[in-house]
Parts: C-alpha cells; structure tokens; sequence
C-alpha cells in the first residue's frame, strides 16, 4: 500500500516570498506519479503541478516548481513569488494509474 | 463542458436518516471516483466506476454505503442509517481512462458536505 505524509500542517509566508511544502512517500512501485493539489475555501480541489517517476526533469509551471528526489521518496512544492491568492490547502498525491492517494495536507497562510 | 457537478453542496440530516447524493461527471470521461473528507485531513477513496460497472470498493464503504452508475453517466451515493461520524465532504472526480496515465490528473467537483445532528 501506498502511504502519503505531509509533516508540516501550517505554514505561513510573506507576499512575493518564497515557500516550500513537504512531502514524502511511501511505495513499492517503480512507476508513478505525483501531484500537488491546491483546494481554497470554495473546496474545488485544483490540479497545480504533476511529475512522472520515470522523468528526472523536476516539473515547473509558472511560479510553482517540484524537487522530485526519487531515491528519497521525496517530493516537494516550491512556490515563489507568493501571492494572497495562494493562501489555501496544499495536498500532496501518488498515482500508479488508478485511485489517488493524499497526504494530510498541508495549510497555507500568506500574509500581506 | 462545464466540469464535474455534485448536488447537494451541503446537505444536514438527523442520525438514522438515509443521504443521497449525485455527481455528474464531464460527460466524455468513463471512470468516475468518489472520495470521502474529513475536516482537516486529505481525501480518502471510497470507489470507482469504469462506466457502469463498479471496479472497486475501499474497505471504507460499509455495507450501509452504496453508489451506483446506472448510465455509466451520473452516479449516486446513497448513505443509509447516518451516524455522526459519517460527517464529511464527499468528493466526485472522474477521468477518460483513454488518456496516457497522469497526464491530467483527475476532475473533481466541488464536494457534497454532509453534517449528520
């Protein structure tokens, strides 16, 4: 079974700084994926970033970049230029291809 | 296309009553998920439709739990016997299996929330 853990529940971070979520995983399978959700207060889970295993390339998207350490079962979320907007919950999630798998979460504060 | 669509947004029962709740997924995708919230914790699976048939359950869904996909279109979960701790959101996503693994991630709707007195 697939285990996800996101160690830190709160973070907090100025506007126009920089924050970076944890996670980490646990499996068995060589071949997976991983994403980093975000779900405001309006509950609509939104997809912000995903990353193949099989790429060693980290994935980027605007002001969102991973740091996916396969060895270490580790993938991280780094957000850079925080704005107000992306004050919400952060989720970390596996895939093998079918069901998701979340982590606790992780609550983001960006103060102005 | 308007997204994944869940009816009720909130839904208060009293303890006993039996909960229906619908999800229509984007109409072009074939796999439909549900997945239950607890407050402060991310997404457990409940199970999943490929079409019409029901592929998997989680050991989370007790027998006073069922969902259906009769179309292979919307689905519904119906809760019966409530019980306090069946209190959560309820989440629909759904995907095109056809599409290459990952790539875009699930559709979630917007939850269903159940608060059971």
């Amino acid at each position: 079974a697939q285990t996800v853990t996101q160690s830190q529940p709160e973070m907090s971070v100025q506007e126009a700084e920089t924050v970076t979520l944890s996670c980490t995983y646990d499996t068995s399978e060589s071949d997976y994926y991983l994403f980093w959700y975000k779900q405001p207060p309006s509950r609509q889970m939104i997809l912000v970033i995903r990353q193949e295993a099989y790429k060693q390339q980290n994935a980027t998207e605007n002001r969102f970049s991973v740091n996916f350490q396969k060895a270490a079962k580790s993938f991280s979320l780094k957000i850079s230029d925080s704005q107000l907007g992306d004050a919400a919950m952060y989720f970390c999630a596996f895939w093998t291809g079918n069901m998701l798998t979340f982590g606790g979460g992780t609550r983001l504060m960006v103060k102005p | 296309d308007t997204g994944v669509s869940q009816d009720p947004r909130h839904k208060i029962t009293k303890r006993g009553q039996n909960v229906t709740f619908r999800c229509d997924p984007i109409s072009e995708h074939n796999r439909l998920y549900w997945y239950r919230q607890t407050l402060g914790q991310g997404p457990e699976f409940l199970t999943y439709f490929q079409n019409e048939a029901q592929l998997e359950k989680s050991r989370l869904l007790s027998d006073r739990f069922s969902a259906e996909r009769p179309k292979g279109s919307f689905s519904t979960l119906e809760i019966q016997r409530t019980e306090q701790g069946d209190s959560a959101m309820y989440l629909c996503a759904s995907r095109s299996v056809g599409t290459p693994p990952g790539r875009y991630g699930y559709t979630f709707g917007s939850g269903t929330r159940l608060t059971v007195v």
